[in-house]
C-alpha cells in the first residue's frame, strides 16, 4: 500500500536550534516528493519538491531536504529556526502514472523562546 | 499574480443543511483539488477537477459533490450536513492534472472553516 508516514505529531525545539523533521514513504512508482507548511489559519504552501538528480534539495525560507532511497525517506531540515517557522508541516508524494499526491499526517512544529 | 482564492472564509450551518463553496483558481491553471482537513483525520483528499471533468475522487459519501466551469471556477457542494461535516475545506490548483508531473506542485487557498450545530 501506498503511504507517508510521518513519525512525529509534535516536535519542540528552541528559536535558534536545528531542525529535522522526518517522512517516511511506501511507493510503487519512483516517487517524486514535496514539502508543505501550513503556518496557523492559513493554506499549505510549498516548501520545496525532489523529482530526481541531486538529492539534497533546497527550498524556500532556509529548508533543505535529503532523498535517501534506501530508507525512503524525505527529512527535511533547517540550521537554525525562528519564532516564524512555527506551523505545521506536511510530506507528501506522488509519482508514476498518478500524481494524486498521498499525504501524511503531519507534524506539528513548537518554537520555545 | 492572485493568488486562490475561497469564499466564504467562515461558514456555520446546522444538521440536515446543505452548504456550497467556491474556489477561483490561479489564473492559467485549470485543475483544481479539494480537500477536508480535520484534526482527527488530517488532509482528506475529496476530488480533483481539470478542464470541467472530474479526473479523481476520494473515498467520501455521495452527499459531497463538486463542479468546475469553463473558467476553471470550481464548487463543492455538501448536502445534509452531519456534525461530523465540521472542518477546513482546503482548495488547491494546479497546472497539470493528476497524470503530469506538474500537479504535485499545489497552490492552496486559505480554505473555508465549516462548522456544522
Amino acid at each position: 500500500a501506498q503511504s507517508v508516514t510521518q513519525p512525529d505529531i509534535h516536535i519542540t525545539v528552541s528559536e535558534g536550534a536545528s531542525l529535522e523533521l522526518r517522512c517516511n514513504y511506501s511507493y510503487g512508482a519512483t516517487p517524486y516528493l514535496f514539502w508543505y507548511v501550513q503556518s496557523p489559519g492559513q493554506g499549505l504552501q510549498l516548501l520545496l519538491k525532489y523529482f530526481s538528480g541531486d538529492t539534497l534539495v533546497q527550498g524556500i525560507k532556509g529548508f533543505e531536504a535529503e532523498f535517501k532511497r534506501s530508507q525512503s525517506s524525505f527529512n527535511l531540515r533547517k540550521p537554525s529556526v525562528h519564532w516564524s517557522d512555527a506551523a505545521e508541516y506536511f510530506c507528501a508524494v506522488g509519482g508514476g502514472s498518478n500524481y494524486q499526491l498521498i499525504w501524511g499526517a503531519g507534524t506539528k512544529l513548537i518554537i520555545k523562546p | 499574480k492572485a493568488g486562490v482564492t475561497q469564499t466564504p472564509r467562515y461558514l456555520i450551518k446546522t444538521r440536515g443543511q446543505q452548504v456550497t463553496l467556491s474556489c477561483s483558481p490561479i489564473s492559467g491553471h485549470r485543475s483544481v483539488s479539494w480537500y477536508q482537513q480535520t484534526p482527527g483525520q488530517g488532509l482528506q483528499f475529496l476530488f480533483e477537477y481539470f478542464s470541467e471533468t472530474q479526473r479523481n475522487k476520494g473515498n467520501f459519501p455521495g452527499r459531497f459533490s463538486g463542479r468546475q466551469f469553463s473558467n476553471s471556477r470550481s464548487e463543492m457542494n455538501v448536502s445534509t450536513l452531519e456534525l461530523g461535516d465540521s472542518a477546513l475545506y482546503l482548495c488547491a490548483s494546479s497546472l497539470g492534472h493528476s497524470g503530469s508531473r506538474g500537479h504535485g506542485e499545489q497552490f492552496f487557498g486559505p480554505g473555508t472553516r465549516l462548522t456544522v450545530l
